[in-house]
């Protein structure tokens, strides 16, 4: 049983498409997260819902926009794609306690190339 | 904003020497954590410290949080060429939530 799986693993897309990551956590946890790896292999954190309520929200572009139908899901939508956005989307989901999250667990990630 | 530094970025060992990377806060941290991500694939979650001061092992890998809860170390005996891989450090301040805060990571290579 996959516990965090994302879809799709590769995703080659043309400038300007608009395209969808989902991610789905088997694991009863309360929060999901979505990070983007670029080349130098840094992860810097996107989104955050808990219980599908939005927490985090860093500076991204608002062409970038995640949905959460449910507290199992969480879905990544970006909008007129750019050469800049190819990537690796990692999903990720953890349960968070009152001293903080436990461990992360990361999905297998979706490699992004805007050609 | 929070900031975590991880130093070296790269390091290249023959299979036996040691290896240690080190993971530096601006701000007091409540707890960190460690990852490991092979190449090619996704980051996944070693262990936690919370306490300060404390040490923890997992066979040749030994974790350490400083005094000051600002400073950590992995460090890893006699590498294999198994240990292959990007370590990460992610610190959570006490204020921020479930937020942590991944350093830049240490990619380690291991020639046999």
């Amino acid at each position: 049983d996959t516990a965090v799986s994302q879809t799709p693993k590769y995703l080659v897309t043309q400038m300007g498409n608009d395209k969808s990551i989902k991610c789905e956590q088997n694991l009863g946890h309360d929060t999901m997260y979505w990070y983007k790896q670029d080349s130098k292999k840094f992860l810097k954190i996107m989104f955050s819902y808990n219980n599908k309520e939005l927490i985090i929200n860093e500076t991204v572009p608002n062409r970038f926009s995640p949905k959460s139908p449910d507290k199992a899901h969480l879905n990544l939508h970006i909008n007129s794609l750019e050469l800049g956005d190819s990537a690796v989307y990692f999903c990720a989901s953890s349960q968070v306690r009152i001293r903080g999250p436990d461990g992360y667990t990361f999905g297998s990630g979706t490699r992004l190339t805007v050609v | 904003g929070q900031q975590v530094m991880q130093i070296p970025q790269y390091q290249h060992v023959q299979e036996g020497e040691d290896f240690t990377t080190y993971c530096n806060s601006s701000t007091t941290l409540s707890n960190i954590q460690w990852y490991k991500q092979r190449p090619g694939g996704h980051p996944v979650f070693l262990i936690q410290l919370v306490k300060s001061g404390e040490v923890k092992k997992q066979k040749r890998l030994t974790f350490q949080f400083g005094e000051a809860k600002k400073n950590s170390s992995l460090h890893i005996t006699a590498t294999q060429t198994t240990d292959v891989g990007t370590y990460f450090c992610a610190g959570r301040v006490e204020t921020s939530g479930s937020r942590l805060t991944f350093g830049e990571g240490t990619q380690l290579t291991v020639n046999p």
